[in-house]
């Protein structure tokens, strides 16, 4: 089944304590992208990827990082995080970046205390 | 600059049509998409327009204008599993690599 996975869905952290949430995708799709979601303010992009080791800054970067070493797996990396960086986040593919449709993960929910 | 534009929130019963609007102003265009999300889940693709005019899909139409900046998607049957958040998305300039510009969303409650 085509899909984007992405972990864990739900959690709940502290202020500072570094945490990793993973995105893999089984499409060979080369573009991917990670976006948060607060109420109010709609999905906004943090950080996109079009290929294998070429990332680049969305709208929303700051305290956020990523890598994509394959083609499959984007994760988002946050080094200290902090309560405003409490949102649901979604990760999301597409074939390229331009007309294709973002095929969206399920979303992970994170509340930083 | 950027800007989407779309009521916050529509009401409709079941078995109306309902046709939820989108004005967008962006520094460039290379196509609108329509996404569906329902509370707590992903979003999903809809529809996508680039050229004027309207694109059918079963019960969901949606429509561009780009001289007027302005979509909208219409919904048509309306049922219950219809209640969700609609979101507009503008692709922009193809120079830059944010890929989607979205809206604010519109959640529509249909009631019986």
């Amino acid at each position: 089944e085509a899909q984007v996975t992405q972990n864990p869905r739900y959690l709940i952290t502290v202020t500072g304590k570094k945490l990793t949430v993973t995105c893999s995708q089984n499409m060979n799709h080369e573009y991917m992208s990670w976006y948060r979601q607060d109420p109010g303010l709609g999905l906004r992009q943090i950080y996109y990827s079009m290929n294998v080791e070429v990332t680049d800054k969305g709208d929303v970067p700051e305290g956020y990082k990523v890598s994509r070493k394959e083609k499959r797996n984007f994760p988002l990396i946050l080094e200290s995080p902090s309560p405003n960086q409490t949102s649901l986040y979604f990760c999301a593919s597409s074939k390229q970046r331009g007309t294709y449709e973002q095929y969206f993960g399920p979303g992970t929910r994170l509340t930083v205390t | 600059g950027q800007n989407i534009d779309q009521p916050t929130e529509m009401t409709a019963t079941e078995g109306a049509i309902v046709q939820i609007n989108c004005t967008y102003q962006t520094s460039g265009f290379n196509g609108l998409f329509w996404y569906q999300q329902h509370a707590g889940e992903a979003p999903t693709f809809l529809s996508y327009n680039v050229l004027d005019g309207l694109e059918e899909k079963g019960r969901f139409s949606s429509f561009l204008s780009r001289s007027k900046g302005y979509s909208y998607l219409l919904l048509k049957e309306l049922q219950m599993k219809d209640s969700a958040s609609y979101l507009c998305a503008v692709r922009g300039p193809s120079q830059a690599g944010t890929a989607l510009i979205f809206g604010k969303g519109t959640t529509l409650s249909v009631s019986s």
